[in-house]
């Protein structure tokens, strides 16, 4: 099945810095989603998006939809210890009929205190 | 409180056997899926269904078996013919199978060989 591009795949920073993921697509998406996960959890929805350009915040989050919709960033700021774990993305192509989503492969975030 | 329960946390398989875990949602959720997740990847999906008393494969169904009797439980089997079952199993519900319902994850079964 298809995944999404997420980049970078991992990323290690010192705390209080800001930190940007991505994620890519050939298809056209109607709908992105950023999830975060903790060792040994499942995932944890952070932000949802549904419209092109839309940007919405959650916090220290900001994430936002692409123009082209084959793309979407997700922003944090001012990163703390907890911020480690990984972040995913995951979209609905535009068309389907099912809420199936495609899952990027990650990026593993580590925060040096 | 409401969400999706998953047991065991961690499970062992020997060789030749059928194992099921086990997904439980009170969220009132119409539709609920079973992905697997290996290291370095992202979530590949096994199963979903849209309703009770019906499910679709997904990308990777071979070696699973799953079913929907009700609309809080969705058992998923890891069978005998499934050669790589060492992975970690993360169920999910979202509130209708169409549209833009995001969904939400259990806390995942780590199934390792013996």
């Amino acid at each position: 099945g298809q995944q999404l591009n997420q980049s970078p795949q991992s990323m290690f920073i010192q705390e209080g810095e800001d930190v940007s993921m991505n994620c890519t697509s050939s298809s056209i998406f109607n709908t992105w989603l950023w999830y975060k996960q903790d060792p040994g959890e499942g995932p944890v929805l952070l932000i949802a998006l549904y419209k092109a350009g839309e940007l919405t915040s959650n916090g220290r989050l900001t994430a936002q939809f692409g123009i082209t919709r084959k793309d979407s960033f997700l922003n944090i700021s001012a990163s703390i210890p907890s911020d480690v774990g990984i972040y995913f993305c995951a979209g609905r192509k535009y068309g389907g009929a099912t809420n199936k989503l495609i899952f990027g492969t990650g990026t593993l975030l580590a925060v040096q205190p | 409180d409401g969400g999706i329960t998953q047991s065991p946390k961690y499970l062992f398989r020997k060789e030749g056997q059928n194992v099921t875990l086990s997904c439980e949602q009170n969220l009132n959720h119409d539709a609920m899926y079973w992905y697997r997740q290996d290291p370095g990847q992202g979530l590949r999906l096994i199963y979903y269904s849209q309703i009770v008393n019906d499910f679709q494969k997904g990308d990777i169904a071979e070696g699973y078996s799953v079913s929907r009797e009700k609309k809080e439980s969705f058992p998923l089997t890891v069978t005998s013919a499934q050669k790589n079952p060492t992975a970690f199993y993360l169920c999910a519900s979202s509130r209708t199978e169409t549209g833009n319902q995001p969904q939400h994850f259990g806390d995942g079964t780590r199934l390792s060989i013996l």
